[in-house]
């Protein structure tokens, strides 16, 4: 069975700061997809940023990137000159890569609450 | 309307009530899911339909019983809850039967059992 960790329940930082969120995964797949999340005050999940672990480089959205270290199973969220609308928690999700319908689920992290200060 | 919507945003209902969640996607979606959110867990899968046929249930206790009739509508009926089911219900849809497609989720219904 697959696992996610996200080790930081609460981080906070000052507007315009860079921000990391860790994730690690447990897994004995070779072929997966990792994403990370966001979930405003407003409750919407909405997708941030989609990682194919057999792609070596590292996927950007904006001022979203990630770390993808697939030997540590890491799977960082890097938010660069971060901004009051990125105040939410954060996600970590995996799915396995297998083909047949059914078999491919999210599992979820506990998420990690960021908070931008002003 | 655009995404996924969910209705209605907040249900309060007693044990021996009977009512139903709806979920609805605009994106020409094939797949619809059912989570549960509750504080401090990971999101809980408690139901996947793929082309209206449902593939996967974990073991979701029967008084959840979902209903998809079309592929762009879902259902959870909801009878005889118990007060640790209150929680925030999140429907999502995805593309396509195969390959990993990303999940769009709606708003949520944040449901409490007294």
């Amino acid at each position: 069975a697959q696992t996610v960790t996200q080790s930081q329940p609460e981080m906070s930082v000052q507007e315009a700061e860079t921000v990391t969120l860790s994730c690690t995964y447990d897994t004995s797949e070779n072929n997966y997809y990792l994403f990370w999340y966001k979930q405003p005050p407003s409750r919407q999940m909405i997708l941030v940023i989609r990682q194919e672990a057999y792609k070596q480089q590292n996927a950007t959205e904006n001022r979203f990137s990630v770390n993808f270290q697939k030997a540590a199973k890491s799977f960082s969220l890097k938010i660069s000159d971060s901004q009051l609308g990125d105040t939410a928690m954060y996600f970590c999700a995996f799915m396995t890569g297998r083909s047949n319908f059914g078999n491919e689920k999210l599992t979820f992290g506990t998420g990690t609450r960021l908070t931008i200060i002003p | 309307e655009t995404g996924v919507t969910q209705t209605p945003r907040h249900l309060v209902m007693g044990m021996t009530n009977k009512k139903s969640l709806k979920c609805e996607q605009h994106l020409g979606h094939n797949a619809m899911y059912w989570y549960k959110q509750s504080a401090k867990k990971p999101l809980e899968l408690m139901f996947v339909y793929s082309l209206e046929e449902r593939v996967e249930n974990n073991s979701v206790p029967s008084r959840f019983s979902p209903e998809c009739p079309n592929s762009s509508h879902l259902f959870l009926h909801l009878h005889t809850l118990q007060p640790e089911d209150s929680a925030l219900y999140l429907c999502a849809s995805s593309q396509g039967q195969t390959i990993q497609e990303t999940q769009y989720f709606g708003p949520g219904t944040r449901l409490l059992v007294l």
